[in-house]
C-alpha cells in the first residue's frame, strides 16, 4: 500500500531553520519525481518545488528561492525539505505528494511547521 | 506564478450537479492540459480526483468531470452527495517546471 509519511515538523523561532522528512513506502520510490507543497492555517495549497527522480534537477517557487533546498536519498525512500530563515509566514502544514501525470496523485497526512518567537 | 481564481465557495441539493470554475491565464490553464483538480476533506490531506483537464484515476466516481475552455477549467460534481462536502482545489502546470493552485472553493451539500 502506497503511504508517504512526513515528519521533522515542530515550533521554530523567526530566523531558525527545519528539516522536514517525508519517507515514502509501496511503490518505487526512485520512478518518481517528488514535491513539496504546503497549506497555512485555514487557506489553500501552495506548491513549494519538485526534485527529479534521480536527484539531479530541482525545482522551486520563485516565493521559496533561496531559502529551501529539496533533496531525496533513493536508498532510503526518503525526501527532505531544507527551510532556512524561517518567516512567520512559512507557518503551514508541510505535504510530501508523488508527482504524476502532472499533478500530484498521493499525499502524506502533512506535518506542522510553527514559526513564532 | 499567481495563484488561480477559484469562487470561495459554491453549494448544491443532494442529487444536483455543481460546477466549480478555476481561471489562469494563457502562461499556465490555457498553456498546457496539465489541469488537475483536488477534494480536502475536513482535516484530510487533499486527494487527485481530475489530472490532465478531464482524465480520472480508478478509484473517483465519474459523478466527478473536468473540463476546460480558453483560460479557465471547470470541475463538475453530479448527483451530489452529503459525504462531497469539503474544500476542492485547482492546479494547473504554469511551464518551466512550476505548478500553481487555486484559493480553493467550500462546497457545502445544503
Amino acid at each position: 500500500q502506497l503511504q508517504l509519511v512526513e515528519s521533522g515538523g515542530g515550533l521554530v523561532k523567526p530566523g531558525g531553520s527545519l528539516r522536514l522528512s517525508c519517507t515514502a513506502s509501496g511503490f518505487s520510490f526512485r520512478d518518481y519525481y517528488m514535491s513539496w507543497i504546503r497549506q497555512a492555517p485555514g487557506k489553500g495549497l501552495e506548491w513549494v518545488g519538485h526534485i527529479s527522480s534521480s536527484g539531479t534537477i530541482d525545482s522551486l517557487a520563485d516565493s521559496m528561492q533561496g531559502r529551501v533546498t529539496i533533496s531525496r536519498d533513493n536508498a532510503k525512500n526518503s525526501l527532505f525539505l531544507q527551510m532556512n530563515n524561517l518567516r512567520a509566514e512559512d507557518t503551514a502544514i508541510y505535504y510530501c505528494a508523488r508527482n504524476w501525470n502532472f499533478g500530484f496523485d498521493s499525499w502524506g497526512q502533512g506535518t506542522l511547521v510553527i514559526v513564532s518567537s | 506564478q499567481s495563484a488561480l481564481t477559484q469562487p470561495p465557495s459554491a453549494s448544491g441539493s443532494p442529487g444536483q450537479s455543481v460546477t466549480i470554475s478555476c481561471t489562469g491565464t494563457g502562461r499556465d490553464i490555457g498553456g498546457y492540459n496539465f489541469v488537475s483538480w483536488y477534494q480536502q476533506l475536513p482535516d484530510k490531506a487533499p486527494k487527485l480526483l481530475v489530472y490532465e483537464v478531464i482524465k480520472r484515476p480508478s478509484e473517483v466516481p465519474d459523478r466527478f468531470s473536468g473540463s476546460k475552455s480558453g483560460n479557465t477549467a471547470s470541475l463538475t460534481v453530479s448527483g451530489l452527495q452529503a459525504e462531497d462536502e469539503g474544500d476542492y482545489y485547482c492546479s494547473s502546470y504554469g511551464g518551466s517546471n512550476n505548478w500553481v493552485f487555486g484559493g480553493g472553493t467550500k462546497l457545502t451539500v445544503l
